[in-house]
């Protein structure tokens, strides 16, 4: 059974620059949910994607946007970056089924700094 | 809007004593609450959940209660080991936003040998 991959790691962006950000989820798992965790903080919602949409937002604006992909892999894309989106970016993915969506298990994260 | 407050934001106790941390949460709806484990430069790694119909889960020195009339829930670990030290975070979600978990600001906990 293979985990949740994410890539890159680190990586560091000037302002105003965009980034794509990639998670390959858990074998069997079809929900992909994407969190931001600033340090010493708690994880917050970003956004969730199940069968290739968007089901459920949290409070980011609308240049954070993502994809799901048929073997749900997904990417998270920010735009315009700001100083304040340095951050851990997790992935976590689930399996949703007729009960609702499962135990979420979470990727390693990718570290963004942005100068 | 849905709040998880969580305490004590650090806590230190010696080797082989108890550790309790708290949350509470706003949303009556939720029903899923999640603890996460995560160590330093690490993924949130799930340790215990509880679902609202249920009080209390056990499994071996960790435990989680809920009393969902105060809409709080509560960690506790025993016998706490030196592999313990990790910053533990505490989550909710409701049934209409199964994947968006709502977390706590977290606990650093220290377990002194």
């Amino acid at each position: 059974e293979t985990g949740v991959t994410q890539s890159p790691t680190h990586l560091i962006k000037t302002r105003g620059q965009q980034v794509t950000l990639r998670c390959s989820s858990q074998s069997g798992h079809n929900t992909v949910s994407w969190y931001q965790q600033a340090l010493g903080q708690g994880p917050q919602f970003i956004f969730q994607y199940y069968r290739e949409e968007e089901n459920g937002r949290g409070n980011f604006p609308p240049r954070f946007s993502g994809l799901q992909f048929p073997n749900y892999s997904s990417e998270l894309n920010v735009n315009a970056l700001e100083l304040d989106d340095s951050a851990l970016y997790l992935c976590a993915s689930s399996l949703r089924s007729g009960g609702g969506t499962g135990e979420l298990f979470f990727g390693e994260g990718s570290r963004l700094t942005v100068l | 809007g849905e709040n998880v407050e969580q305490h004590p934001s650090t806590l230190s106790v010696q080797e082989g004593d108890s550790a309790v941390i708290k949350c509470t949460y706003s949303d009556s709806a939720s029903n899923y609450f999640p603890w996460y484990k995560q160590e330093l430069g690490k993924r949130p790694q799930l340790i215990i959940d509880i679902r609202s119909n249920v009080g209390e889960k056990k499994d071996q020195r960790i435990a989680v209660t809920l009393n969902k009339t105060a809409k709080h829930f509560s960690l506790h670990i025993t016998e706490t080991q030196p592999e313990d030290s990790a910053v533990y975070f505490c989550a909710a979600s409701k049934p209409s936003n199964t994947g968006k978990l709502i977390f706590g600001q977290g606990t650093t906990l220290q377990v002194k040998p």
